[in-house]
C-alpha cells in the first residue's frame, strides 16, 4: 500500500533555531495530517491539508502541501523548549491513518 | 466534554495470559481505531470499527488479536497469549462523520508490557 517517508529521523535545534520536517510519497494523497506526540504522550492533531500547494500556518508553525500532492512540510520558526515532541505527518485512506516514521525534536535551551 | 478514554493506563502481564484494553469514544462519535506504537516506532494502523462492525481490520496480526465495539459499552482490544513482542503503547482515536477525512481524537493510550 502507499507509504509516507518522514525525515529527518530527528533533529536536534538549539533554541531560536527554525525546524523542518518533510514527508514524501511515491503517489498522490488526497490529504495530508500534521500530529504531534510530547514524550510519554498520544498524538495530538494540529492540521489537514487537501489542496494542492496549501499553505496554512499556526502562530510559528507553517504548513505546507505540495503541487503535485506528493509531499508535505512543517516548518518552526524560532524554536522553544515546548515544541520538544515526536511530529508525524499522516494521510486518511479510507478512515484509517498512514503515518510517516516520525521527527523527534529536541530544542536545547 | 470528556474526551476518548482508555484503561487501563498500564498493563502488565506474563506471558501466555490475556489482555483487554478498553477505549471510549468522544461523546457523538461513532468510529473507532487502534494504532499500536512499538518502542521507539512509529504508529501503525490496526482496525477500524463503527458499532457492532468491523470495517478496516487490514492491519491486525492474523492470530491472538481481536477487536469488537459493541452495541453499548467501549470498545475492546483483546489479545491473547501474550508474547513479549505484543509489548508496546496501544492507541486508541475517535472520530465523526463519515471517518474517511477529518481529524482523530486520540486517548491517552494503554502500555503494555509483556514479562
Amino acid at each position: 500500500g502507499q507509504q509516507v517517508m518522514q525525515i529527518p529521523q530527528y533533529q536536534h535545534v538549539q533554541e531560536g533555531e527554525d525546524f523542518t520536517t518533510y514527508c514524501n510519497s511515491s503517489t498522490t494523497l488526497s490529504n495530508i495530517q500534521w500530529y504531534k506526540q510530547r514524550p510519554g504522550g498520544h498524538p495530538v492533531f494540529l492540521i489537514q491539508l487537501v489542496k494542492s500547494g496549501e499553505v496554512k500556518k499556526q502562530k510559528r508553525l507553517t504548513f505546507q502541501f505540495g503541487e503535485a500532492k506528493k509531499n508535505s512540510s512543517l516548518h518552526i520558526t524560532a524554536t522553544q523548549t515546548t515544541d520538544v515532541g515526536t511530529y508525524f505527518c499522516a494521510y486518511n485512506q479510507g478512515g484509517k491513518l498512514i503515518f510517516g516514521q516520525g521527527t523527534e525534536l529536541s530544542v536545547k535551551p | 466534554n470528556a474526551g476518548v478514554m482508555q484503561n487501563p493506563r498500564h498493563l502488565v502481564r506474563r506471558r501466555g495470559q490475556e489482555a483487554r484494553l478498553r477505549c471510549s469514544p468522544m461523546k457523538g462519535h461513532s468510529h473507532v481505531y487502534w494504532y499500536r506504537q512499538l518502542p521507539e516506532e512509529g504508529l501503525k494502523f490496526m482496525v477500524y470499527l463503527q458499532k457492532e462492525n468491523i470495517i478496516d481490520e487490514s492491519g491486525m496480526p492474523k492470530e491472538r488479536f481481536s477487536a469488537e465495539f459493541p452495541k453499548e459499552g467501549p470498545s475492546i482490544l483483546r489479545i491473547q497469549q501474550v508474547v513479549r513482542g505484543d509489548s508496546a503503547a496501544y492507541f486508541c482515536a475517535s472520530s465523526s462523520g463519515t471517518g474517511t477525512s477529518g481529524e482523530q481524537f486520540f486517548g491517552p493510550g494503554t502500555r503494555l508490557t509483556v514479562l
